[in-house]
C-alpha cells in the first residue's frame, strides 16, 4: 500500500502569516497533487507535479504556491494566509497511466 | 460547468439493503476512481477502472467511457459503509483527476 504522509495534521494560522504544508510519499510515484476539500465542493485541485522540479497550476491556484524539491516531497505554501483558505488539505500521489491515487490523512487548516 | 456530476448528494440505507451511486461526465474520460472518506477523514481508494467492471466484496463498479458515466453499487450495506463517496476521473494527457462533489451515505440499523 502506498504511503503518503502529511504534516502537520492540524494548523492554526493568523491572517497574513505564512503557512507551509508538507507531503512525503514513499512509493516513487512521479505525480503528486494538492487538493482542498470544502463542504459542497468535493475536492478541488490546487497544484500538481509530474516530478522533481516540476509544478503545475490546478483549477484553483490563486493564493498558493507549490514546491517539489525531490521525488518524495511536495509542499504547498500559503505566503499570505487568508480566512478563505480555511479548509482541509489533501496531498496525493499516483495518478499516472494505470495508477491509483493514494491520499494522505489530510491537514485541517484554520486561518483566523 | 462541472466535468463530473455525482448523484445522489445524500443517501440513507437500512442495513442489508443496497443502492447505486452514479457519476456522469461532460467529456470523454480516460479512467475513473472511486473513494470513500471514512469517519476518521481518510480517503480510501476503492476502485480504479479504465473500462468495464470490477467487484470487491459487496462493492461493484462500472465505467463506460463512450456513454460518459460510472456507477458504484453497494449491496448488503453495513454500518461501516457509512461515509462520503467520491468519484474522480481524468480526461487523459495531463493526468488531472477531477472529483465529483460526493455522496454522503448513512447506513442505519
Amino acid at each position: 500500500e502506498a504511503a503518503v504522509t502529511q504534516s502537520p495534521r492540524n494548523k492554526v494560522a493568523v491572517t497574513g502569516g505564512k503557512v507551509t504544508l508538507s507531503c512525503n510519499q514513499t512509493n516513487n510515484h512521479n505525480n503528486m497533487y494538492w487538493y482542498r476539500q470544502d463542504t459542497g465542493h468535493g475536492l478541488r485541485l490546487i497544484h500538481y507535479s509530474y516530478g522533481a522540479g516540476s509544478t503545475e497550476k490546478g483549477d484553483i491556484p490563486d493564493g498558493y504556491k507549490a514546491s517539489r524539491p525531490s521525488q518524495e516531497n511536495f509542499s504547498l505554501i500559503l505566503e499570505l494566509a487568508t480566512p478563505s483558505q480555511t479548509s482541509v488539505y489533501f496531498c496525493a500521489s499516483g495518478g499516472g497511466t494505470g495508477e491509483r491515487l493514494f491520499f494522505g490523512h489530510g491537514t485541517k487548516l484554520s486561518v483566523l | 460547468g462541472d466535468q463530473v456530476e455525482q448523484s445522489p448528494s445524500a443517501l440513507s440505507l437500512h442495513e442489508g439493503t443496497g443502492s447505486a451511486l452514479r457519476c456522469n461526465f461532460t467529456t470523454t474520460m480516460r479512467a475513473v476512481q472511486w473513494f470513500r472518506k471514512n469517519s476518521r477523514g481518510s480517503l480510501i481508494n476503492l476502485f480504479y477502472l479504465a473500462s468495464g467492471t470490477k467487484e470487491n466484496g459487496r462493492l461493484k463498479s462500472a465505467f463506460d467511457s463512450k456513454e460518459r458515466y460510472s456507477t458504484l453499487h453497494i449491496r448488503d450495506a453495513q454500518l461501516e459503509d457509512s461515509g462520503t463517496y467520491f468519484c474522480a476521473a481524468d480526461s487523459g494527457g495531463n493526468y488531472k483527476p477531477t472529483f465529483g462533489k460526493g455522496t454522503s451515505l448513512v447506513v442505519h440499523p
